[in-house]
């Protein structure tokens, strides 16, 4: 079954310490996204990629960096200019930027 | 900018009641209009969608939605809901306009509680 996969689903950052979440997808979509969930706070976009090798900021993006080497994956990096880094990190993916975004189950990210 | 309000943080239906769960927004153009669901720990199932045409849309589950132009409302309504429906609601606009970055805005969500 096509989707988007997540890992891992649990991770921990110790202070100072850059840490990588991964995002893959096999739905052929172009276009990838990040966003962070924090309670009561709705979903806000970190980063978005609509084709391979290219990627813009989104609301969020200070503390955070990502790459797009291959369609299928759009990894999120979170350094440790990131001072409040605890949250739920989503990753998306949509065949164009307009359609319905699919998303992956998440990663919790806390710190040590 | 645009934005999304969902002015219910919370509500609480009983089993086999109707449901509205209200979504206003603010967008410069002709919105696109999603509502989505999470369940703890998930991510995000989308339920329906508004592009165009036809303003009252069906979704899964059983949900329907009704856009209003005049309103800039795009409320969620389910005619009788189930405890499985138990979950994080979440109504969403897109895509960004200007800025150079695409995405959908989201609203806070709305956690739904039923009752037996």
């Amino acid at each position: 079954d096509g989707g988007i996969t997540q890992s891992p689903k649990y991770l921990f950052r110790k202070e100072g310490q850059n840490v990588t979440l991964s995002c893959e997808q096999n739905l052929n979509h172009d276009a990838m996204y990040w966003y962070r969930q924090d309670p009561g706070q709705g979903l806000r976009l970190i980063y978005y990629s609509q084709i391979v090798n290219d990627f813009q900021k989104g609301d969020i993006a200070e503390g955070y960096s990502v790459s797009r080497e291959k369609k299928e994956s759009f990894p999120l990096t979170v350094t440790s200019a990131q001072k409040n880094p605890t949250a739920f990190y989503l990753c998306a993916s949509s065949k164009q930027e307009r359609l319905p975004q699919h998303f992956g189950d998440g990663t919790r990210l806390s710190i040590l | 900018a645009q934005s999304v309000t969902q002015p219910d943080i919370h509500i609480t239906v009983s089993e086999g009641a109707s449901l509205e769960l209200r979504c206003n927004y603010s967008y410069g153009a002709t919105p696109y209009l999603f509502w989505y669901v999470q369940s703890p720990g998930q991510g995000l199932q989308l339920l329906l969608k508004y592009f165009s045409g036809d303003t009252l849309v069906q979704g899964i589950k059983g949900f329907e939605a009704e856009f209003k132009r005049s309103q800039s409302s795009f409320n969620l309504r389910k005619p009788s809901v189930h405890w499985s429906d138990a979950a994080e609601y979440f109504c969403a606009v897109g895509p960004y306009s200007g800025g150079g970055a695409d995405g959908l805005t989201f609203g806070k969500g709305t956690h739904l509680i039923i009752q037996p």
